[in-house]
């Protein structure tokens, strides 16, 4: 069993839909979690991070982490074809460097 | 502008040789990771540097090489030893405490092997 869960989809959808990515993880001493989306042939860029259970909102995006459940999302509202893209969830530990990715979900946003 | 800039974008490379690919960042970060990215499988950490002079295997260290002299510079050299060595490698940068999950990635490498 993976460490990081994600479905990589592709995952596509109308315009102005409203979007859902989720990941499961098995370690329970992650405690920073983030959401990196990836353009094609482009490397990743954050989009959000949380540190520990709670909701985050950034504009017509959210994240959730319900550590109980051991489980991510990011929503997102308003869908716009210029959020079609792969979103990767990565998760981390205090003190220790290194992340771990899940396999990234491709997403296509139809006009 | 600050970032990491990474090259060449694209390689081609036959059987049996050994390529490396550059990876230069002026975000003053202390941490530098090298990735590679194949379809489905996200992520997958190869080698990491805390500190010039010093670095650390990652997941998948098999067939590759790394130094890194400078704090700028994280160079990975892909080896005739690894298997299966076309994918997409992506080197990224971070500050070292709090913070040090937040990864600054560049623009990503396609090595091609023919």
């Amino acid at each position: 069993q993976k460490e990081v869960e994600q479905d990589p989809g592709p995952l596509s959808v109308p315009e102005g839909a409203i979007v859902s990515l989720n990941c499961t993880y098995s370690n329970s001493a992650f405690q920073y979690f983030m959401w990196y989306r990836q353009y094609s042939r482009k490397g990743p860029e954050l989009l959000m991070y949380t540190y520990s259970s709670g909701n985050k909102e950034d504009g017509r995006f959210t994240a959730q982490v319900d550590k109980s459940s051991k489980y991510i999302s990011l929503f997102i509202r308003d869908s716009q074809p210029s959020d079609s893209a792969t979103y990767l969830c990565a998760m981390g530990i205090q003190g220790a460097q290194k992340l771990v990715f899940g396999q990234g979900t491709r997403l296509t946003i139809n006009p | 502008d600050g970032g990491i800039t990474q090259s060449p974008k694209y390689l081609f490379r036959k059987e049996g040789q050994n390529v490396t690919l550059s990876c230069e960042q002026n975000l003053n970060h202390d941490a530098m990771y090298w990735y590679r990215q194949d379809p489905g499988q996200g992520l997958r950490l190869i080698y990491y540097s805390q500190i010039v002079n010093d670095f650390q295997k990652g997941d998948i260290a098999e067939g590759y090489s790394v130094s890194r002299e400078k704090k700028e510079s994280f160079p990975l050299t892909v080896t005739s030893a690894q298997k299966n060595p076309t994918a997409f490698y992506l080197c990224a940068s971070s500050i070292m405490g709090p913070g040090a999950n937040v990864l600054t990635f560049g623009a990503g490498s396609r090595l091609t092997v023919l």
